[in-house]
């Protein structure tokens, strides 16, 4: 079936990096874009923008612009957020999920991957 | 940017009652590019309509969903324990956008 596997937990220092991968399985990984979702501790959902493998494209969610990069390896069928310059404010759980329709960088999500919660503090 | 507005913000029922939800959009959402998501504590949303009204296989039909201009409606016919969650609305229409979403917690 189709599945979103993202990588463990992470606990950084305010100002440094983290990367988040997202594993795909069960699909041809190229045709499907991915997003990126965050979800702050008992807040709503935000998107943060997405990656389309087939095209190599991005699209970056304003606010997240320039402190976000998204990446993805057809290889091993996996996406990765990497965020820099770390706050506090972006202590949240990290969701990838897949866009809905081939060639679109966003669309209805499904499925999602089971969220990576970072937790940036000193 | 599209703004979804949800309401109410919580709502208290008991298993077996009715229940709408709401979704109001600032402006159109072309083609019904509207999507509701069901999440429960630590777990990530699940996709139940996309396309305003279109079912996801798998989904009970005791949910459905609507349209009417810029508002958009999630109807749960009878609910059962396993419905007591946060919904979500989403718009595709254009960058996407979340609702800030409707609690739904027993009576």
């Amino acid at each position: 079936q189709v599945q979103l596997v993202q990588s463990g937990a992470e606990v950084k220092k305010p100002g440094s990096s983290v990367k988040v991968s997202c594993k795909a399985s069960g699909y041809v990984f190229r045709n499907y874009a991915i997003s990126w979702v965050r979800q702050a501790p008992g807040q709503g959902l935000e998107w943060m923008g997405g990656i389309n493998p087939l095209f190599n494209r991005r699209e970056y969610a304003q606010k997240f612009q320039g402190r976000v990069t998204f990446t993805a390896d057809e290889s091993t069928s996996t996406a990765y957020l990497e965020m820099s310059s770390l706050k506090s404010e972006d202590t949240a759980v990290y969701f990838c999920a897949r866009a809905n329709a081939p060639a679109a960088i966003w669309n209805w999500f499904d499925p999602w991957g089971q969220g990576t919660l970072v937790t940036v503090s000193s | 940017e599209i703004v979804l507005t949800q309401s109410p913000d919580t709502l208290s029922l008991s298993p077996g009652e009715r229940v709408t939800l709401s979704c109001r959009a600032s402006q159109s959402v072309t083609n019904n590019y509207l999507a509701w998501y069901q999440q429960k504590p630590g777990q990530a949303p699940r996709l139940l309509i996309y396309g305003a009204s279109s079912r996801v296989t798998g989904v009970p039909d005791r949910f459905s969903g609507s349209e009417s201009d810029t508002d958009f409606t999630l109807t749960i016919s009878r609910l059962e324990p396993e419905d007591f969650a946060v919904y979500y609305c989403q718009q595709y229409s254009t960058s996407p956008t979340f609702g800030q979403g409707t609690r739904l917690e027993i009576k």
